[in-house]
């Protein structure tokens, strides 16, 4: 079957980096989506990923492999904004998505 | 009207009644989705529609029917709610035919409890 596993939950304080890591199983992938969100809203896109390696979007970077499954979100600087469920997500064969259930991060100060 | 717009923004339903959620985009994106989002669980696919005229069954259709007779609207209908179908529910569209990577956008969500 299809699935995405990321943690649940992580916490990180202000000013530091925080890694969330994802990994997949999908017939077939066509792309690796990070999406954010706030409590109480809709998720907004962060990025998307279908060559390995690393993309940098300011604060915010994400990473693939192919080969290994495996996606992460490398948060910089981090804001008390930052605090919000990150969604993974897989195209699959069918370009339909796949989430995962979302990463609760919590930043304190 | 800027993006994705949804309403009712919230709902309170009594089990057996028909409810229409409403979904409306202005981006003129061909593509558009309908997930349910409960907590624990990734957001699911009920159905989607790749162009004005076509839908498509996501992950978990049973209980709702869709339609799209235009490109910018997307009903989404529970002909006969159940209380398992308390949920937020988010319409979502991307400029995208099905073989593309496009982002997808979502409205603000539909809170809606079966009681």
């Amino acid at each position: 079957g299809q699935n995405i596993d990321q943690p649940t939950e992580m916490t990180a304080t202000e000013g530091a980096i925080v890694q969330i890591n994802c990994t997949y199983q999908t017939s077939g992938f066509n792309g690796l989506f990070w999406y954010q969100q706030h409590a109480g809203e809709a998720p907004t896109f962060l990025s998307y990923n279908v060559l390995d390696g690393l993309e940098e979007k300011g604060r915010f970077s994400s990473f693939l492999s192919r080969s290994k499954g495996y996606s992460y979100l490398l948060l910089k600087e981090l804001q008390m904004k930052d605090s919000a469920s990150y969604l993974c997500a897989a195209l699959d064969s069918n370009y339909q998505l796949i989430w995962g259930a979302g990463t609760k991060l919590i930043i304190k100060p | 009207i800027a993006g994705i717009t949804q309403a009712p923004t919230s709902q309170i339903l009594a089990a057996g009644r028909r409810m229409t959620l409403r979904c409306t985009q202005d981006m003129r994106h061909n593509a558009m989705y309908w997930y349910r989002q409960d907590l624990g669980l990734g957001l699911r696919l009920i159905h989607y529609s790749n162009t004005a005229g076509t839908t498509g069954k996501g992950e978990v259709p049973d209980g709702y029917s869709v339609s799209r007779a235009n490109t910018d609207d997307f009903p989404l209908t529970l002909a006969s709610a159940v209380p398992s179908q308390t949920s937020v529910y988010f319409c979502a569209s991307s400029d995208s035919t099905g073989g593309g990577t496009d982002t997808q956008y979502f409205g603000p969500g539909t809170r809606l409890t079966v009681l």
